[in-house]
């Protein structure tokens, strides 16, 4: 049973193209995440939604848009991508609030390369 | 702001404790963590402690936290080849819906 699942793995498209990525996490928790992971392995996020509700959207181009259905998914949706978009997207849940051990759980990455 | 320093490269002999050290500025983490990441994987929690403690002991693994320095650090005792990886330090504060990485730290263990 993957906690945090991430499709696909692997996305491999043209410049120009629209993309989507879906997460699904079956961990019932309330906060999901879009981290991006550069070439040089610096994690940086992207994205939060707590009960779907958009809480954190850090200076990120508006051709990048999440959208929640449900507390258990979250997708990032990308238009008109861009060579310098190449990187892994990795998703993660966590429970928030006080007096929870926080940590977040992550899937395992979507390697998204544009050509 | 907040943020989160690691020094990124450490090598150390097979059957060495290895250090790896962390440092934050945000007062107002409570939670404190350790991730490793294998190549071509996600994130794995390793540990975490918080920041009403000294010290957690896990195994191999000992996280040392002095509050007043903003400054962590995970020791790897015997440390494998298996342990090859980047580790990343990240905090949280109570309540907050944000993890702070840092830049993470890339282990490398000699034969």
């Amino acid at each position: 049973d993957t906690a945090v699942s991430q499709t696909p793995k692997y996305l491999v498209t043209q410049m120009g193209n629209d993309k989507s990525i879906k997460c699904e996490q079956n961990l019932g928790h309330d906060t999901m995440y879009w981290y991006k992971q550069d070439s040089k392995k610096f994690l940086k996020i992207m994205f939060s939604y707590n009960n779907k509700e958009l809480i954190i959207n850090e200076t990120v181009p508006n051709r990048f848009s999440p959208k929640s259905p449900d507390k258990a998914h979250l997708n990032l949706h990308i238009n008109s991508l861009e060579l310098g978009d190449s990187a892994v997207y990795f998703c993660a849940s966590s429970h928030a609030g006080t007096g929870l051990v926080t940590e977040a759980f992550f899937g395992q990455g979507t390697r998204l390369t544009v050509v | 702001g907040e943020d989160v320093e690691q020094s990124l490269f450490l090598s150390v002999r097979e059957g060495d404790s290895s250090v790896i050290n962390c440092t934050y500025t945000d007062s107002s983490s409570t939670y404190l963590y350790w991730y490793k990441q294998e190549p071509g994987a996600g994130l794995q929690l390793l540990t975490y402690i918080f920041s009403n403690m000294d010290m957690k002991q896990d195994q191999r693994l000992t996280v040392l936290l002095n509050k007043k320095d903003k400054h962590l650090s995970l020791r790897i005792a015997d440390t494998q080849t298996g342990d090859s990886a980047i580790y990343f330090c990240a905090e949280r504060s109570s309540g907050g819906f944000k993890t702070i990485f840092g830049a993470g730290t890339r282990l490398f263990v000699k034969a």
